[in-house]
């Protein structure tokens, strides 16, 4: 069974604040790491997928890490925003498997 | 460009019930993935399907679940004689190839009483 933790489940921060929490995954048969943003009442939506160990991918205030020889990847967001409060899932990708493996998520608060 | 449609979204059946769930993927995606997430826990896998095949079904329970994606029409999950336990939201995807990021449906939320 594979096995993706993400830490910590749940985190307030004040806006403004920086951020960042992590997902491990099965450093072996590894192909991708996908992180998603769900939001209360929508569905969730893609932010990264990444491939190449030491990449990184950044979509305005939110970047993300990868290495897969040690199996983890971070989340930053910098300069956290009301609307950054969601739910933030990794999910992992096994060689020749078409499906994703999802992590229990990061529920992050932004305190106004 | 709809995005992926669920219907219901909302699903109320009697223990012994069949349930039947729908989901049309996004234009242009032949992919259909179906998760599961029980209350307090995260998505689980349960069905990869492209047309008219089922490619993965290793995450669906032996019994009474079922998954198809016709030529013509919706993917459906379908469950019979539902079970108090079948109580859960169920969320579709789709990809327009493998390995491609996911776009998912708002979820069926099923409730079994």
């Amino acid at each position: 069974i594979l096995n993706v933790e993400q830490s910590p489940q749940s985190l307030h921060v004040q806006e403004g604040d920086s951020t960042n929490f992590t997902c491990s995954f099965p450093s072996s048969n590894f192909y991708a790491l996908h992180w998603y943003r769900w939001e209360t009442a929508k569905s969730p939506e893609a932010l990264f997928v990444m491939t190449l160990n030491g990449d990184e991918k950044k979509k305005g205030r939110i970047s993300a890490t990868l290495n897969t020889k040690e199996g983890y990847s971070y989340l930053y967001i910098k300069g956290s925003q009301p609307e950054d409060s969601a739910t933030y899932l990794c999910a992992f990708e096994e060689q020749g498997a078409q499906k994703l493996v999802f992590g229990q998520g990061t529920r992050l608060t932004i305190n106004p | 460009n709809a995005g992926v449609m669920q219907n219901p979204r909302h699903l109320v059946r009697r223990r012994g019930q069949e349930a039947r769930l729908r989901c049309s993927p996004m234009k242009g995606h032949s992919h259909v993935y179906w998760y599961r997430q029980l209350p307090e826990e995260g998505l689980k896998f349960m069905v990869y399907l492209q047309k008219e095949n089922i490619i993965d079904e290793s995450g669906m329970p032996k019994e009474r679940f079922s998954a198809e994606f016709p030529k013509e029409g919706p993917s459906i999950l379908r469950i019979q004689q539902v079970v108090r336990g079948d109580s859960a939201a169920y969320f579709c995807a789709s990809s327009p190839v493998a390995n491609s990021p996911l776009h998912f449906g708002n979820g069926t939320r099923l409730t079994v009483t």
